[in-house]
């Protein structure tokens, strides 16, 4: 069936270097995308979008690129930090009305 | 900031019990969604709504059922828990289907 998935279940970096999270995703339908960070006991929380019509986006210290020749989604994190331990997900929403399926899940672990 | 909030945060309890999670935002969001997630796993949609009276089966099978009476409010109810109940349950909303998600903290809930 069509998902939403991670290349790499965990992503260890020394702190200051850069961070590279990758997504797959297999419906070429699929036209808006969000990144989410959970940290330990919390819920989810937005970090960045993209919709379909756009190869990048940037925000503080982040980046989202999207791939869709490749169905590929990455999210950069520039001069990584410790409180940026924590773990990763991406969502995928496949069209009006259609709810987000999410992917599994990448840790991020942060190297002192 | 915490504009959708979950209780209790914690909960041990025996088998058979009947549990009720609460769920509140304070954002006026229509739609609710109720999310299972084992630690550091992916999200599995059990429960949604698009509004008050609505209530929609998500894409997990889930012994549980939910109610929305008020649009701020959409409690899941669990008849007569079980060991295989043991998870943590994730609540969010959003403005409408399309739009990010705002998740609460979760309930841990552990059944003996």
């Amino acid at each position: 069936g069509e998902s939403v998935g991670l290349h790499l279940p965990t992503l260890s970096v020394q702190e200051g270097d850069n961070s590279i999270i990758n997504c797959a995703y297999s419906n070429s339908a699929s036209d808006y995308f969000i990144w989410y960070k959970q940290e330990s006991g919390k819920g989810p929380q937005f970090i960045i979008d993209i919709r379909s019509n756009m190869d990048k986006r940037q925000g503080q210290r982040v980046t989202v690129l999207l791939n869709k020749t490749v169905k590929h989604l990455s999210l950069q994190i520039a001069a990584t930090q410790p409180g940026d331990s924590a773990v990763y997900f991406c969502a995928e929403n496949r069209g009006y009305g259609q709810n987000f399926v999410f992917g599994p899940g990448t840790r991020l672990s942060v190297l002192p | 900031e915490a504009d959708i909030y979950q209780t209790p945060r914690y909960l041990v309890i025996g088998t058979g019990k009947k549990i009720t999670l609460e769920c509140s935002q304070t954002m006026g969001h229509d739609k609710m969604y109720w999310y299972q997630q084992d630690p550091g796993m992916e999200l599995h949609l059990i429960h949604y709504s698009y509004g008050v009276n609505s209530t929609e089966k998500g894409d997990l099978s889930s012994e549980s059922t939910v109610s929305r009476i008020r649009t701020e409010h959409f409690p899941l109810t669990l008849e007569s828990a079980r060991p295989s109940h043991t998870s943590q349950y994730l609540c969010a909303s959003s403005e409408a289907g399309d739009q990010p998600q705002h998740f609460g903290d979760g309930t841990r809930l552990s059944i003996l």
